[in-house]
């Protein structure tokens, strides 16, 4: 099963309003990444946070992690139609190098203008 | 820098026909993976390669996929034969040498269709 889990699978919401995506993992983890991917495209990296940090930004962009509840949410601010995108969290097991993430199936933003 | 480069981006085959896949990870990247992405799915990890030695290929399917980077640099991939169920996307992604947390480059990768 996957590592991490995505929440909402969809979401739909109007230019300007705030989107919050969550994800969910079983086991202890290195880091957690979140990735976006437009359609058509391949995955591009926006933010990595380390099990040692609670909250991480880069500009629209909010991280935060809970690593009692073995949670993370992403949430992006003042949300653009460009946003629209599938957003995938991985998550790095314990004692391992990012490449050895785990993908969920990642949660579909769509920004409607 | 340039990024990681994949061909060809769409291919269309019959099963039991065999097909390549070839990437060119970002120059100086040592570490380079292949993930499947099935549609509606995250991708999942097939192999990864250091330099030129495999690292991981606990989730290839050694019967009919197989992976080479033989001067640790490009690399591709080939299905023989080929599967319904191998439709998908097939993602490349390199990452540098020696940083444990370094986040993943991938190319845009190619949309396997077999019918």
């Amino acid at each position: 099963s996957q590592q991490g889990e995505e929440d909402p699978q969809a979401l739909s919401i109007q230019e300007g309003e705030n989107a919050t995506m969550n994800c969910s993992y079983k086991t202890s983890i290195n880091n957690l990444q979140w990735y976006r991917q437009n359609s058509g495209r391949g995955l591009v990296h926006l933010i990595l946070i380390r099990s040692n940090e609670r909250e991480k930004h880069s500009g629209r962009l909010r991280v935060t992690l809970d690593t009692s509840k073995k949670s993370s949410s992403l949430l992006i601010t003042a949300s653009r139609a460009a946003d629209t995108a599938s957003y995938f969290c991985a998550t790095a097991p314990y004692n391992t190098n990012a490449g050895k993430s785990t993908f969920g199936d990642g949660t579909t933003l769509t920004v409607k203008p | 820098e340039a990024g990681v480069a994949q061909s060809p981006r769409y291919k269309i085959i019959e099963k039991r026909q065999s097909v390549a896949f070839w990437c060119n990870p970002i120059s100086g990247h040592a570490t380079l993976y292949w993930y499947q992405q099935i549609l509606g799915q995250g991708p999942k990890l097939l192999i990864q390669f250091q330099n030129n030695g495999v690292v991981d290929d606990s989730q290839l399917p050694k019967d009919r996929f197989s992976a080479e980077r033989l001067k640790g640099v490009d690399s591709t991939l080939k299905i023989q034969p080929a599967k319904l169920e191998d439709s998908a996307v097939y993602l490349c992604a390199s990452s540098p040498p020696g940083a444990q947390a370094s986040p993943l480059h991938f190319g845009n990768g190619t949309r396997l269709t077999v019918t």
